[in-house]
């Protein structure tokens, strides 16, 4: 979906680097989610946000810490990345307010850590 | 625990065939169930969603029906294309918390 955008789409790091995951949003929506999806399981939820200063732990947030910038930007860091955190990452946002509060997903990011 | 489970794990058909995906749960209560498709190097995108007093709801081709009782809910594809080769998730929104619970998904193939 082109309303939601993540960066970058591909990234190769090593064990113990730093790394960034971006996600914007042009829907205008306050809520806004980052999940990891490994083969043969359902998405994990690691963070999630309601609003600016609104920041909550989901299922599998250790080693994960995330940043809300502005309402149309949420950030995932892996502060010190190691192997089992390859995946793909989604970032979503929804408003609660219409369909059912219907989450609607980004492109993915695929991390291999090294 | 609260789980979703789905089956088959994976399917392939022919163009044209119909096909039948499965999702059991156990989540209790929730307010709604929605089936996801999620293409290959895209995220996941919402196809039906059903309230947990609903029974079927369709969008085209696509057929999702829920059995409250015994805590079913399945996918029908009429008509099948090349298409709709994809993953397809279950997803239940928890009554309280507003906390989603995805199941594995479902990997359909369409063969020509």
């Amino acid at each position: 979906d082109a309303d939601v955008t993540q960066t970058p789409r591909n990234r190769i790091t090593k064990t113990g680097k730093r790394i960034m995951l971006e996600c914007s949003q042009t829907k205008g929506h306050d809520r806004m989610y980052w999940y990891r999806q490994d083969p043969g399981l359902g998405l994990q939820l690691i963070y999630y946000s309601f609003d600016v200063k609104d920041i909550n732990k989901g299922e599998i947030s250790d080693g994960y810490s995330v940043s809300r910038q502005a309402q149309a930007k949420f950030s995932l860091s892996l502060e010190s990345a190691i192997p089992n955190q390859t995946a793909l990452y989604f970032c979503a946002t929804s408003d609660p307010l219409r369909g059912y509060n219907e989450q609607f997903f980004g492109p993915g990011t695929r991390l291999t850590v090294l | 625990k609260n789980q979703v489970e789905q089956s088959p794990q994976s399917l392939i058909i022919l163009e044209g065939k119909n096909c039948t995906l499965q999702c059991n749960y156990t989540v209790s209560p929730f307010s709604n169930l929605r089936w996801y498709k999620q293409d290959t190097g895209r995220g996941p995108v919402s196809l039906t969603i059903m309230t947990f007093s609903e029974n079927t709801k369709s969008n085209g081709r696509y057929t999702a029906t829920l059995d409250a009782d015994t805590k079913q809910s399945s996918l029908h594809i009429t008509a099948s294309q090349l298409s709709d080769s994809a993953s397809y998730i279950c997803v239940i929104n928890m009554e309280y918390g507003n906390k989603l619970v995805f199941g594995a998904g479902t990997i359909l193939r369409v063969k020509s």
